[in-house]
């Protein structure tokens, strides 16, 4: 079974200039997370999706971060205008259940996106 | 609001050596404890977690974490050091298993032939 993937692995780009980031979480997984890793400091939660909805967004740091899940698979989020301070390693997870969980429900991460804005 | 603490941003040891990285908590309420280790390039991937059932528990590759309430504490262990241990570890801490994990600020694990 294929894991959580993200695309591109690493992003270069000049500030002001737009970024959309993808995640492909595990197939049937309807929890579905962004975390943001900026260099030295914790891996911070921006937002989560239970299928399309946003169940929680309290992370998202400003407007200039747009997050969507259409349809309940993949899910992007577009950086724009980017700025410095949003460099960092972006990473996705997902787990399985909306609706009554088990212990055993886990968060799988993929490898995440490595952002750099000069 | 709930925080994880990791105590040391580095810890080397000896191959063979007991490892020991240390995570405290801050919680009103006991949290759903994780341990995920990120080898390089990789993505993060969970060792163990705490969900209330035993307060011992093991993980892959030998690793263990014991959840001590009067301590606030999960700190991860393994016995027996390997070169391939060495990675960045990091604590994480839940209310419940589909809400948003908090995570420490990691620690480097070194370990020296």
């Amino acid at each position: 079974e294929a894991g959580v993937t993200q695309f591109p692995s690493h992003s270069v780009i000049e500030k002001g200039q737009t970024v959309t980031l993808r995640c492909d979480p595990i197939s049937g997984h309807d929890n579905l997370y962004w975390y943001r890793r900026v260099m030295g400091k914790e891996i911070k939660f921006l937002l989560h999706f239970v299928k399309e909805s946003k169940q929680d967004e309290s992370g998202m740091p400003n407007n200039r971060f747009l997050a969507e899940r259409t349809g309940g698979t993949y899910s992007t989020l577009k950086v724009q205008p980017a700025e410095l301070e949003d460099s960092g390693v972006y990473f996705c997870a997902s787990s399985l259940s909306g609706g009554q969980y088990s212990s055993t429900d886990t968060q799988y991460f993929g490898p995440g996106t490595r952002l750099t804005v000069l | 609001a709930q925080s994880v603490t990791q105590l040391g941003s580095h810890v080397s040891v000896s191959e063979g050596a007991l490892v020991l990285l240390r995570c405290n908590y801050s919680s009103s309420v006991p949290p759903y404890l994780f341990w995920y280790v990120q080898y390089p390039n990789q993505g993060l991937q969970l060792l163990l977690k705490y969900t209330s059932a035993a307060t011992l528990v093991k993980g892959i590759n030998d690793f263990e974490a014991e959840f001590k309430k009067s301590e606030t504490s999960f700190h991860l262990t393994k016995p027996s050091a390997h070169m391939s241990d060495a990675a960045e570890y990091f604590c994480a801490a839940s209310p419940d298993l589909l809400q948003k994990l908090v995570f420490g600020t990691g620690t480097r694990l070194l370990v020296s032939p």
